[in-house]
């Protein structure tokens, strides 16, 4: 059974750039979610995916979008890349958007100067 | 506005003995609790759940109490081992919500 994974692990970007960040779910999972971890702080919900359409979306602004594909992959996309948007970015997969358990990836780290 | 708190940063406890690791919540609607572990560089890993109309489960090491009228849980790891130092985080679900709400984090180091 593959796990969640993530790429990249690691990025720099300026401010004003935009981004792409890639998961791949857990075999077998077909809901996809998103968290941003900043520093000191616990990950934060951002939107949640499920058959290609997205599923809920928590406390963030319209630049940050997202895609999901036939074969349950994800990409989140942030616009406008701000300094504040520097953090660790969680994927999370589950079997149903119902399920409570998410299981989630190594993250990619974003580093905005 | 914080609905799940956890509101020790860091706890060290002895090889052999009991860690306990404490998390409070506001949002009422909450029904389904959870605990994840943390190393450095790696993605939050499942650890153990609870379902509100339970007040304990137990896995191996592993006990999560819930105490639903104090809107308290707690995470009881006995005995602690050196493998356990991470950071815990604790969190919530329900009410038809898809996502997660998560504490801070609790640093938990355990001395060989």
């Amino acid at each position: 059974e593959t796990g969640v994974t993530q790429s990249p692990t690691h990025l720099i970007k300026t401010r004003g750039q935009q981004v792409t960040l890639r998961c791949s779910s857990q075999s077998g999972h077909n809901t996809v979610s998103w968290y941003q971890q900043a520093l000191g702080q616990g990950p934060q919900f951002i939107f949640q995916y499920y058959r290609e359409e997205e599923n809920g979306r928590g406390n963030f602004p319209p630049r940050f979008s997202g895609l999901q594909f036939p074969n349950y992959s994800s990409e989140l996309n942030v616009n406008a890349l701000e300094l504040d948007d520097s953090a660790l970015y969680l994927c999370a997969s589950s079997q149903v958007p119902s399920q409570e358990t998410q299981y989630f990836g190594p993250g990619t780290r974003l580093l905005v100067l | 506005d914080q609905q799940v708190k956890q509101n020790s940063p860091s706890l060290s406890v002895q090889e052999g003995r009991i860690s306990i690791l404490n998390c409070d919540y506001t949002n009422s609607m909450f029904d389904y609790f959870l605990w994840y572990k943390k190393y450095p560089a790696e993605g939050p890993t499942f650890l153990i759940s609870i379902s509100s109309i339970k007040d304990k489960n137990e896995d191996g090491r592993f006990t999560v109490f819930l105490n639903k009228s104090a809107k308290h849980l707690s995470l009881h790891i006995v005995p602690s081992q050196p493998g356990d130092s991470a950071v815990y985080f604790c969190a919530a679900t329900g009410a038809g919500s898809y996502q997660l709400t998560f504490g801070k984090g609790t640093k938990l180091s355990v001395i060989p």
